[in-house]
């Protein structure tokens, strides 16, 4: 089993639609999860850190449930600019694993007019 | 953009060659992560360079391996490359645990 599993998609939305990505990791004593975005044929770049208690930065909510240890991301009035790639991002839980960062597969969204 | 430079930008080898890839860390960054990312999936974590030393490591093998200077940049160099080893190479800058700031990568195409 992959450590972060996330659905591939590619998910194909219209402007102004609202979508959502989701994603299980399998280390319950992970520390930081985060939704890193990446655009084609460039770095990741962080998008939103995720936290228990759910946050939002503009059109974007993220949420994070460690019981079922799923971590979620919902895109609202999509732009055009919106379209990238979507990684699910999970820090490790201690000692020399603290600093690596592991990575779904990435959700490929594209938004057309 | 973050700071973070990674050269060179492209490199083409034949299978069973070596080779070393660089990065230059954005200032103040005391910590150099490598990540390999093959087309159609995540990055995955190589190793981690934390003041000159290794401080943890992922599943590759030994023919991978770095240096961290004293400037905090780092190299990565794989030896006796192999066709899978084609993948874009992204190098991420942070300091301690803090964020991690990625370059633009190498992408490296083994024939």
């Amino acid at each position: 089993r992959k450590e972060v599993e996330q659905d591939p998609g590619p998910f194909n939305v219209p402007e102004g639609a609202t979508v959502a990505f989701n994603c299980t990791y399998s280390n319950s004593a992970s520390q930081s999860f985060f939704w890193y975005r990446q655009d084609c044929r460039k770095e990741p770049k962080l998008l939103m850190s995720v936290y228990s208690s759910g946050n939002e930065d503009g059109r974007f909510t993220a949420q994070l449930n460690r019981a079922s240890q799923y971590i979620s991301l919902l895109i609202r009035d999509s732009k055009l600019s919106d379209s990238a790639t979507y990684l699910c991002v999970v820090r490790g839980s201690g000692g020399t694993s603290y600093g690596k960062l592991t990575f779904g597969q990435g959700t490929i969204l594209t938004v057309h007019p | 953009e973050t700071g973070v430079t990674q050269s060179p930008t492209h490199l083409i080898k034949t299978r069973g060659q070596q080779v070393t890839l660089r990065c230059s860390s954005q200032s103040g960054h005391n910590t150099v992560s490598w990540y390999q990312q093959a087309l159609g999936q995540g990055p995955q974590f190589i190793f981690q360079y934390y003041r000159e030393e290794e401080n943890g490591r992922g599943n590759f093998p030994p023919r991978f391996s770095g240096l961290q200077f004293p400037n905090y940049s780092s190299e990565l160099n794989v030896n006796a490359l192999e066709l899978d080893d084609s993948a874009l190479y992204l190098c991420a800058s942070s300091f301690g645990v803090n964020e991690q700031f990625f370059g633009p990568g190498t992408r490296l195409t083994v024939l």
